[in-house]
Parts: C-alpha cells; sequence; structure tokens
C-alpha cells in the first residue's frame, strides 16, 4: 500500500512564482526525502529531512515537516522552466523494517516561461 | 563517475518467456532496491538487498526474483513474464537503507 500521498497530483504556474507541493504519510517515520524525476528518466534525490527536523534548506528548495500530522511540504522558490518534472517523497520507517523505502504517488509540476 | 547502470534500456517481449535485467553499481553500496512505477500509482518497491545474499519483499514482490551474489550487481528476474508486468523498472542503491538512494535510467518493459 502507499505510505506516501502527494497533494496536488499536477501543479501549474508561472516561471518566477513559487511552488508548494504536500506528502502525507501513515507510520512513524525515521526520515522523508523528497526527489525529482524529469520525464522518463530516474529519480534525483533532492533533499532528506529527518524525524527531529521541522525545517531544512537547500538553494530553493525548503522542506517542512510536521511529525504530529504526518506531513511534509516541498516548496520551490522563484520556479524556473527548468523545474518541470514530477516530485515525489518518500518514507523511510522508524521501525526495523528501515530498509523499505515508500514512495509516495507524485506531484507533477509545470512551470510555464 | 558515480551511476548506475540498468540493462536494457527498453524490452519488448512475449508472456512466459524468462527475462532478467541486470543492474550495477560503482560506488561500493549495500543496499540496493527495484522498484516498479506505473501510471497514479507511484513507485512501488518489489525487493530490496542490505546486503551480499541478504534480500527481502518490498510491496509488490509477487512474479519476480532476485539475487545478490556479488555487492555491485542485483539482478531482476520475471521466470514467466505476463503482461501485467509491463511497466517502468527502476533499479537504486544507497550507503544504507535510510540514505538517500541514486537511481538507473529506467528500464521500459513490455510483455505481449
Amino acid at each position: 500500500s502507499q505510505q506516501g500521498e502527494e497533494d496536488p497530483q499536477a501543479l501549474s504556474i508561472q516561471e518566477g512564482e513559487n511552488a508548494t507541493m504536500n506528502c502525507s504519510y501513515k507510520t512513524s517515520i525515521n526520515n522523508l526525502q523528497w526527489y525529482r524525476q524529469n520525464s522518463g528518466r530516474g529519480l534525483v534525490h533532492l533533499i532528506l529531512i529527518r524525524s527531529n527536523e521541522r525545517e531544512k534548506h537547500s538553494g530553493r528548495l525548503r522542506v517542512t515537516l510536521d511529525t504530529s500530522k504526518k506531513s511534509s511540504s516541498l516548496l520551490i522558490t522563484a520556479s524556473r522552466a527548468a523545474d518541470t518534472a514530477s516530485y515525489f517523497c518518500a518514507t523511510v520507517p522508524n521501525s526495523g523494517g528501515y530498509q523499505k523505502v515508500t514512495f509516495g504517488t507524485g506531484t507533477k509540476l509545470q512551470v510555464i516561461p | 563517475e558515480a551511476q548506475v547502470t540498468q540493462n536494457p534500456r527498453y524490452l519488448i517481449t512475449v508472456t512466459g518467456k524468462k527475462l532478467t535485467v541486470t543492474c550495477s553499481q560503482n560506488m561500493n553500496h549495500e543496499y540496493m532496491s527495484w522498484y516498479r512505477q506505473d501510471p497514479g500509482l507511484g513507485l512501488r518497491q518489489i525487493y530490496y538487498s542490505m546486503n551480499v545474499e541478504v534480500t527481502d519483499k518490498g510491496d509488490v514482490p509477487e512474479g519476480y526474483k532476485v539475487s545478490r551474489k556479488e555487492k555491485r550487481n542485483f539482478p531482476l528476474i520475471l521466470e514467466s513474464p505476463s503482461p501485467n508486468q509491463t511497466s517502468l523498472y527502476f533499479c537504486a542503491s544507497s550507503s544504507q537503507g535510510r540514505q538517500p538512494q541514486h537511481f538507473g535510467d529506467g528500464t521500459r518493459l513490455s510483455i505481449l
């Protein structure tokens, strides 16, 4: 079953605007990771946030984590056409089965030049 | 260059004809994993391996086999492929199971 669920499924914005994607999950996690996928290509890791962290930044990316609500958000500021891609969250559980990584269904982002 | 290499990239085959998709990584990673990606379902984990000779089922292991005889290689075997295994497959590796994964470029399988 899918643990991570991204919202929205698709998002279309103008270049320069900010894009926010959300991820909800169901079980206790060790960390949550965000990945990007260009059409038909392999996923590329963007940022990892641990369960004891609330916010993390990397360049134009800002990730927040609310473990009480079991949710995370990815904010891309000042978007560019090159940010057009699908974005996935992945959860790593805190239990003994920490090897079992669960990906969400993804948010498809289109940035219009 | 650090990379995960999958072969073949594309394959069209017929029901019941055994096939193997190879995966190799050059980063000396302990953890390797296979996923399938289907529209609307995201990525689902098929099998993973914590180290040589240590493998375990993911969420959708039915119809697949794996082996990890060497640290760098983690082949995915479809003994008797069926049309519902038509999908885009990704191999990934990381230093440990909790760490971010490096992904291959994918293998698109079509089973007729």
